[in-house]
């Protein structure tokens, strides 16, 4: 069945450092999603991304979806503590509706202050 | 309520026991959905409704059930609970654009 893979799936950095996380999907998506958890907390939707190259940017993050749109980026421009937490990317399920998702295992990131 | 409550918050529940989790939301979003997130797999679906009136099975709904009765609610039911369903549940909604999720119900099967 479909995949969503993130890789990697911890980071760890010092605070002021840069950090991306990276999502591949086995099929190709119509859109992909990205989500923060916080420690403790529940998942919060970031952004949706449609278009194929898209880059939409919001504050110190960034997030690109490939050509192929089978993958895609966020990237933080110098993490801060409120970085800390889980960062998902999620795309709807092959075949079915728009409205269910796969999600990949997320990528933890710790930020040392 | 301002956006989507999961009650309870946590319960511990003893193994045979018939358990159901509750999620309303008010943003009068059609779609519903709740997911088991467990260390190191991530979320995964267990059942979801499109709209009201209709359910669909998620990856692992084995040992769950729901009903969508109307638009606001979307209760999981666990029949006879087993210690694999320890786990922490998610009830989120969607209009179409992004899932908005509850604050999640800490559920322990002894």
């Amino acid at each position: 069945g479909q995949q969503v893979m993130q890789i990697p799936q911890y980071q760890h950095v010092q605070e002021g450092e840069d950090f991306t996380t990276y999502c591949n999907s086995s099929t190709t998506l119509s859109n992909i999603q990205w989500y923060k958890q916080r420690p403790g907390g529940h998942p919060v939707f970031l952004i949706q991304l449609v278009k194929s190259g898209e880059v939409k940017k919001q504050k110190r993050l960034t997030f690109q979806f490939g050509e192929a749109k089978k993958n895609s980026s966020l990237h933080i421009t110098a993490t801060q503590t409120t970085d800390v937490g889980t960062y998902f990317c999620a795309g709807p399920v092959s075949g079915g509706s728009n409205y269910k998702l796969t999600f990949g295992k997320g990528t933890l990131l710790t930020v040392n202050p | 309520i301002a956006g989507i409550t999961q009650a309870p918050t946590s319960q511990i529940l003893a193994a045979g026991r018939r358990m159901t989790l509750r999620c309303t939301q008010d943003m009068r979003h059609n779609a519903m959905y709740w997911y088991r997130q467990d260390l190191g797999l991530g979320l995964r679906l267990i059942h979801y409704s499109n709209t009201a009136g209709t359910t669909g099975k998620g990856e692992v709904p084995d040992g769950y059930s729901v009903s969508r009765a109307n638009t606001d609610d979307f209760p999981l039911t666990l029949a006879s609970a087993v210690p694999s369903q320890t786990s922490v549940y998610f009830c989120a909604s969607s209009s179409g654009t992004g899932q908005f999720f509850g604050p999640g119900t800490r559920l322990t099967v002894l």
